[in-house]
């Protein structure tokens, strides 16, 4: 059973960078050639927002209103992917989910997320 | 970015009641619709993709239909277990949308 799990700190401050990682069990990522990556998040309130995927070759899609902040990147060596998100804000504060994609486009399976407070 | 209007908010609703969740899209998403299902604290759970194609294991009390610009989330008869949280997403593009959820309870 595939099973994904978000790591990172809780807490980051105005201007500073957030790292997460999503670790991968139960199947390497190296084998989901149909698969994508991706991360998604979810605000107080608000509706989830799609942040950008990745495939396992690293090729990459970002949503446009985070693009010039936002890096993705795959290790398969760990077999986990990752998510950097620069100068971050109060806005950015949100429970970070991390998800596989069939090809196809969809989400098949997500992590629990994890909330990540921008606070000083 | 196409925006995905999801009603209603919350649904009240008792076992056994039939209940039907709305997702419109503000342009065509053809049938690049899934559904999902989330519990506090735990992971969304795959229902629906593609507008109305079941997932492996999901009960064949949820249905799903529509194209274009809009959609349903149909449960035939609410179980205990299926109080919690409804959404959509449309994939139609890089830019998938979602949809503000539905919450379900008694």
């Amino acid at each position: 059973q595939l099973q994904l799990q978000e790591s990172g700190p809780g807490l980051v401050k105005p201007s500073e960078t957030l790292s997460l990682t999503c670790g991968v069990s139960g199947g390497s990522i190296s084998s989901f050639t149909k698969y994508y990556w991706g991360w998604i998040r979810q605000s107080p309130g608000k509706a989830l927002e799609w942040i950008g995927t990745i495939y396992y070759d690293g090729t990459t899609y970002y949503n446009p209103s985070l693009k010039s902040r936002v890096i993705m990147s795959v290790d398969m060596s760990r077999n986990h992917f990752s998510l950097t998100l620069h100068s971050v804000s109060a806005p950015d504060t949100a429970v970070y989910f991390c998800a596989r994609l069939p090809y196809g486009g969809y989400i098949d399976y997500w992590g629990q997320g994890t909330l990540v407070a921008v606070s000083s | 970015d196409v925006q995905m209007t999801q009603s209603p908010s919350t649904l009240s609703a008792a076992v056994g009641d039939r209940v039907t969740i709305t997702c419109r899209a503000s342009q065509s998403v053809n049938s690049w619709v899934a559904w999902y299902q989330q519990k506090p604290g735990k992971a969304p759970k795959l229902l629906i993709y593609k507008a109305s194609i079941l997932e492996s294991g999901v009960p064949s009390r949820f249905s799903g239909l529509g194209s274009g610009t809009e959609f349903t989330l149909t449960i035939s008869s609410l179980q205990p277990d299926d109080f919690a949280t409804y959404f959509c997403l449309q994939y139609n593009s890089d830019s998938r949308t979602f949809g503000h959820g539905t919450k379900v309870d008694i």
